[in-house]
């Protein structure tokens, strides 16, 4: 089974809107990170957010924020007034407690964001 | 603000040939790791490194691959014979503590002709 399922392979926006990309998990242990990284064209990876699993609070910087259901194993990331900026690649990727050496990334989400 | 830095950001080395990929992770870090991500598709994870060691590696992480911290601040990706299939963009990571962020490097796009 994946660890980390993103379905939506492309995604438009319009400038100014918010955006929501989706990431599901999969992990049969209670400790674990999930995190989001952008990749725009010029290929380096970004850190953007982390989420625990056992933070009570949705994790928020700046303009993303995650929307973290724990029952449902998803870790959707929202992107508030998009920028054109924002165009890029985005990676869902997890780390588990009991296996912390490595990180598992989905396929990832190719965002436009039309002016 | 530390980064992790790689060196070349580009190689181009013949089929059959070793290469070595270069890293310095942030230097208060602890834990280092290596992934590879073939053009278009998703990244993936080679191997960590803790304590002067492998702790974990993947499948892809064959006899072909080595790592190695030679000194206090490098950390490098040897492979010993290129294929093809090892043309891909190679990307160091390091974090501080076992549940910290890991931090990328901006990666070393390698060609195999």
């Amino acid at each position: 089974a994946q660890k980390i399922t993103q379905t939506q392979p492309g995604m438009f926006v319009q400038e100014k809107e918010a955006v929501t990309l989706d990431c599901t998990y999969d992990t049969s242990d209670p400790s674990y990170g999930l995190f989001w990284y952008k990749q725009p064209s010029s290929g380096e990876m970004i850190f953007l957010i982390y989420q625990g699993s056992y933070d009570q609070q949705n994790a928020t910087e700046g303009r993303y924020s995650l929307n973290f259901q724990k029952a449902r194993k998803s870790a959707n990331l929202v992107i508030s007034a998009s920028q054109l900026g924002d165009s890029a690649m985005y990676f869902c990727a997890m780390r588990e407690a009991y296996n912390f050496n490595k990180f598992y990334f989905g396929s990832g989400t190719k965002l436009n964001v039309k002016p | 603000e530390p980064e992790v830095t790689q060196t070349p950001s580009h190689q181009v080395t013949q089929m059959g040939q070793e290469v070595i990929l270069r890293c310095v992770p942030i230097s208060n870090h602890l834990y280092f790791y290596w992934y590879r991500q073939i053009l278009g598709q998703k990244v993936e994870f080679l191997v960590s490194f803790y304590n002067n060691e492998i702790s974990e590696k993947s499948e892809i992480f064959d006899d072909q691959f080595s790592v190695e911290r030679p000194d206090g601040s490098n950390f490098t990706l040897k492979i010993r014979s290129t294929k093809l299939e090892d043309s891909a963009m190679y990307f160091c990571a390091s974090n501080g503590g076992r549940q910290e962020t890991q931090y990328f490097g901006p990666g070393t796009r390698l060609l195999v002709l």
